[in-house]
Formats: structure tokens, sequence, C-alpha cells
């Protein structure tokens, strides 16, 4: 079945550091991806999505390109701020099964100042 | 404002207690669904619709029942609360089968003792 496999945490990084967060994942076809952001005490919030190979998502400085080659999504963001701190979900919406949302473990990210 | 509304934010439960954890959308949004979340384990599918009347499990539905009579609403009923039902709920609705994302509600904590 669909499966979304992300980089464990937590990751810890200073203000204004470069941020990657890997995110791979295994489906049939060309599923839609996503990567949600969750604050402290909240719900999940869309970050950013692609729903087709090559296609980049942006949102709030972060950008995730869709590589259907290496089957990954990475979440990248060239200067983090402290407001960044968040837990990260990659998530992906298949071909089949279309009512369904797969998510990865999530990534807890801490931005010091 | 719209969006998806839960109730309650917060409820502790004795084992075998019943109760219903509420949730609406203002979006006409045809698919709802539940998740839970538990710490390193993203969120996986308890139950799905795809429009009022109509219902399918997801991947964990087991002690947990749902019905959907009108397109806003979609509650959870946990009909004999265990303590392995601890856990961060989580509804979800969305436009055009997830293609785009799903709207999250911003969850209900709930502790069964």
């Amino acid at each position: 079945g669909d499966s979304v496999t992300q980089m464990e945490g937590p990751v810890t990084l200073s203000e204004e550091a470069c941020l990657t967060i890997n995110c791979t994942y295994t489906a049939t076809g060309y599923p839609s991806l996503f990567w949600y952001v969750q604050y402290p005490g909240e719900g999940l919030q869309l970050l950013l999505k692609a729903t087709k190979a090559d296609d980049k998502g942006s949102n709030k400085g972060f950008e995730a390109t869709y590589r259907k080659e290496t089957t990954s999504f990475h979440l990248e963001k060239g200067s983090v701020q402290v407001s960044d701190s968040a837990v990260y979900f990659c998530a992906l919406r298949g071909i089949q099964g279309a009512q369904k949302l797969v998510f990865g473990q999530g990534t807890r990210l801490t931005i010091n100042p | 404002n719209a969006g998806v509304t839960q109730t309650p934010k917060f409820q502790v439960l004795k084992t075998g207690q019943s109760m219903t954890l509420q949730c609406a959308q203002d979006m006409n949004h045809e698919y709802m669904s539940w998740y839970r979340q538990d710490p390193g384990m993203g969120l996986r599918l308890i139950h799905y619709s795809v429009g009022a009347g109509i219902t399918d499990q997801g991947e964990v539905p087991n002690g947990y029942n749902v019905s959907r009579s009108t397109t806003e609403d979609f509650p959870l009923r946990l009909l004999s609360a265990a303590p392995s039902q601890t856990s961060v709920y989580f509804c979800a609705s969305s436009y055009l089968e997830g293609v785009y994302g799903y709207t999250f509600g911003s969850g209900t904590r709930l502790t069964v003792v």
C-alpha cells in the first residue's frame, strides 16, 4: 500500500539557518503530495502542495518539489525563524482509495533565537 | 470564520463509558473524515464519508462508529471507551476528493482512564 517516510526528529536549528526535512513516498502512479504544519496546541494546517511531477509547492518561504524519479518531496527553507517551530507532516493522497491521506510520522522542528 | 469545528477540545472518560465527538464544517465539503494522532505514528484514518448517508471504514475503525445525516456534520462515537483510545482526534473535510488538501479541525484530546 501507499506509504510516506520522513526524516526523524527532533530537529533543532538556530534562527536564520537553512532547513531541509526529507520525505520519500511509495505509491502507485502519481499521487498528490502535501506538507502540513502543526503549531503547539493546534490542528494541522496545509503548508504547501504539489499535484503532479516537477511541480513546486511554496508558501511562507517554504518550498518542496515533486520528484517522481526519486519519489521524494523534501521540504526546504533558506532562513528559518523562531515562529517556524512546529511539527511538520509529509502526506500523500493516492490515486486509489482517494479519500484517504497517508501521513508520515511527523518531524518536530525547534528554532532557537 | 469558515472551517471545521470540533467539540469538545478536551475530555476525560472512564473505561467503558461512551461519548460522541462532534465535527461540523461550513464549507459544503462532500468529504469528511476522522483521524487519530498518536506519538511517533503520524495520523491514522478511522472512518470517512464521501457524502450524506455514505460512510466507510479507514485504517483503525474498531471501537468507533460514525454516521452522516447531513453534509455539515460528521460525529464520531466511542461505543465503550478503552485506554487504548487515549489520543488526539482530528476531523477533516475536503473538496474534490482531497486533491488539493484537507481542512482540519483543532482537535479533541481524549484521555481514557
